[in-house]
């Protein structure tokens, strides 16, 4: 079940920031948030994900509002290659689940 | 070089055919996972497994089966069963199955002829 509500699709221009956001009001204390992406016709790759503290790698940051809510991933400066469905999740540590719940996610299309 | 392969990449089945997609990680996880993506979907969970020689069913189980007779293999057979095979397939590895960040393969296409 999709515990996660993320805009069908949006665009980015190349260079800038891409902000996708994600909506989560019924998360858990103890569920994280994921973050996936899906390049056409390959396997999804993960890109990052936090409890409640925001969180930056070498890839993107995550923001998550204090409420716990909502989040929203940033690309801070997008590339073609970043054109993607992004996918958010939600899924608890611990030994309580096994799978990832992947939704329809955001279909993000960097515009040179 | 680390990671999660997955063979073929295309694989075609006729009518009333068993074929078995391969699934190999070097990652010494401990948990592997199946999942089918239809075009324009998410990810259902067909198998999953926890530990060698333990397995449990997902989501969409029925007209597949799996065998984890070794920590880095988890073979999926699509059966005749199955009676619209026609999908992605996408395997995971996971440290355990305790939460833990899932890295997937990139896939197999199943076309049925």
């Amino acid at each position: 079940d999709a515990k996660t509500t993320q805009p069908p699709s949006m665009d980015c221009a190349e260079g800038r920031a891409a902000n996708l956001p994600c909506n989560h009001s019924t998360i858990s204390g103890n569920e994280y948030v994921y973050w996936y992406r899906q390049i056409h016709s390959q396997g999804p790759q993960y890109i990052i994900h936090g409890l409640k503290n925001n969180e930056t790698n070498e890839m993107a940051s995550l923001i998550i509002t204090e409420d716990r809510k909502s989040s929203t991933l940033i690309l801070p400066h997008a590339t073609l290659r970043d054109t993607a469905v992004y996918y958010c999740i939600v899924r608890p540590r611990g030994n309580t689940g096994n799978q990832f719940y992947f939704g329809t996610g955001t279909s993000l299309t960097v515009i040179p | 070089d680390g990671g999660i392969t997955q063979s073929p990449k295309y694989l075609f089945r006729k009518e009333g055919q068993n074929v078995t997609l391969s699934c190999e990680q070097n990652l010494n996880h401990d948990a592997m996972y199946w999942y089918r993506q239809d075009p324009g979907q998410g990810l259902r969970l067909i198998y999953y497994s926890q530990i060698v020689n333990d397995f449990q069913k997902g989501d969409i189980a029925e007209g597949y089966s799996v065998s984890r007779e070794k920590k880095e293999s988890f073979p999926l057979t699509v059966t005749s069963a199955q009676k619209n095979p026609t999908a992605f397939y996408l395997c995971a590895s996971s440290i355990a199955d305790s939460g833990e960040t899932q890295y997937f393969g990139p896939g197999t296409r199943l076309l049925v002829l």
